[in-house]
């Protein structure tokens, strides 16, 4: 089992939609959670950054962690076809030390059709 | 500001060849973070380094090897490619050690025929 876990691909979606994005992860010593977004031939740029369990929100951009179930979740309100990407799921057990290293999901490609 | 750079953009190499890719992080952070992408894949963590020395190595083999300069910048070396060391890889910088803002570059990708 991978650490991991990124809900499979790709997924498409009309103007305005609810995204929601998911991931699940086995290593419970996991405390730093980001969400990545990646546009084609491009490097992955930070979205939504979350310590331990809960919500926090951005714009149209909702991250939600519980760790009692290893789940994490993005959601996307009111979707745009400026949303379409590649978005990735990553965390950490800390952010100093030998264990500081990112662990990535495999990513879902999204589209947002006009 | 510049963000991270990386050089060359693409790259072609044979198996058994040595590679050496660069990164400049942003201007005034000190770590940097080097990573491998296989297409249709999340990237996978190789070395970390803060202030020149290597803070954090991930599961790759003794082929590869990284080194940071007192100006901050990096370079990842290969050697004795495989086939299945083609990918993207990239370079993300951050402030210090303890950030969890990591600014990634547009990456190197090296196909190895």
């Amino acid at each position: 089992q991978k650490e991991v876990e990124q809900d499979p691909g790709p997924l498409s979606v009309p103007e305005g939609a609810i995204v929601s994005l998911n991931c699940t992860y086995s290593n419970s010593a996991f405390q730093y959670f980001m969400w990545y977004r990646q546009y084609s031939r491009k490097g992955p740029e930070l979205l939504m950054y979350t310590y331990s369990s809960g919500n926090k929100e951005d714009g149209r951009f909702t991250a939600q962690v519980d760790k009692s179930s290893k789940y994490i979740s993005l959601f996307i309100r009111d979707s745009q076809p400026s949303d379409s990407a590649t978005y990735l799921c990553a965390m950490s057990p800390s952010l100093t030390g030998a264990n500081s290293k990112l662990t990535f999901g495999k990513g879902i490609t999204l589209s947002v059709r006009p | 500001d510049a963000g991270v750079t990386q050089s060359p953009t693409h790259l072609i190499k044979t198996r058994g060849q040595q590679v050496t890719l660069r990164c400049s992080p942003i201007s005034g952070h000190k770590s940097v973070s080097w990573y491998q992408q296989v297409l249709g894949q999340g990237p996978q963590f190789i070395f970390q380094y803060y202030e020149k020395e290597e803070r954090g190595r991930g599961n790759f083999p003794d082929r590869f090897s990284a080194r940071q300069f007192p100006n901050y910048s990096s370079e990842l070396n290969v050697n004795a490619l495989l086939l299945g060391d083609s990918a993207l890889y990239l370079c993300a910088s951050s402030f210090a050690q303890g950030s969890y803002e990591q600014y990634f570059g547009p990456g190197t990708r090296l196909t190895v025929t």
